[in-house]
């Protein structure tokens, strides 16, 4: 149980274009998801926390209208990156909090490698 | 806000030896504690977490133990096996729905046979 897919898995594309990533929990429902960003060998950065139904909560520093997330329903977040540029290159990982419980146990996505040229 | 750290950063040891990694934090109102293993180019996967109303868990080789007066808390890993080389995080959090994780900076764990 408690599995988290991401699609697509690896991603290239040209700069000016706009991506989209998105992040289902499989075997349960998630009011919650959270977006990271990993560059290679740090820790993760929280980039915004995806509500079901409502408007999602950006970490500072990051552009919401360059990184747009949509949570239309308790088991899909999308996370679009707009205007892609080769600094957006990076490793893109959701995580999900099953909603029902109380805690904040979250589930990982594999995450998407995204590249832009 | 909270601020957790880990150490150390990397850490090497022979097949069959213990590894042991620490974490303290800094809001003594988080009592929610999970620890991740990494492997390259994967997400990170819950390998183990504690609740602040226990001192210490145990699962097969893996345990870890809390220490909420002093506010660190360790990953033990018993026998260790080429397969546990990965990053390990640990986060911290207070544990209510939805709020998020504050993750640790991570260790590279080298298991050499």
């Amino acid at each position: 149980g408690a599995v988290v897919s991401q699609h697509p898995s690896r991603v290239i594309c040209k700069s000016g274009t706009s991506v989209k990533i998105e992040c289902r929990s499989l075997d349960f429902q998630a009011t919650t998801m959270f977006w990271y960003r990993q560059f290679p060998k740090q820790s993760l950065m929280l980039m915004a926390t995806s509500n079901e139904g409502s408007k999602a909560t950006y970490e500072q520093g990051v552009e919401k209208d360059k990184f747009l997330i949509n949570h239309a329903s308790l088991t899909l977040s999308t996370l679009t990156v707009t205007s892609a540029h080769p600094e957006d290159s990076s490793f893109y990982i959701c995580s999900a909090n099953p909603s029902g419980q109380g805690t904040d146990t979250q589930y990982f996505g594999p995450g998407t490698r995204l590249t832009v040229l | 806000g909270e601020n957790v750290e880990q150490h150390p950063s990397t850490l090497s040891v022979q097949e069959g030896d213990s590894a042991v990694i620490k974490c303290t934090y800094s809001d003594s109102a988080s009592n929610y504690f999970p620890w991740y293993k990494q492997e390259l180019g994967k997400g990170p996967q819950l390998i183990i977490d504690i609740r602040s109303n226990v001192g210490e868990k145990k699962d097969q080789r893996i345990a870890v133990t809390l220490n909420k007066t002093a506010k660190h808390f360790s990953l033990h890993i018993t026998e260790t096996q080429p397969e546990d080389s990965a990053v390990y995080f640990c986060a911290a959090s207070r544990d209510q729905a939805g709020t998020a994780l504050i993750f640790g900076k991570g260790t590279t764990l080298s298991v050499s046979s």
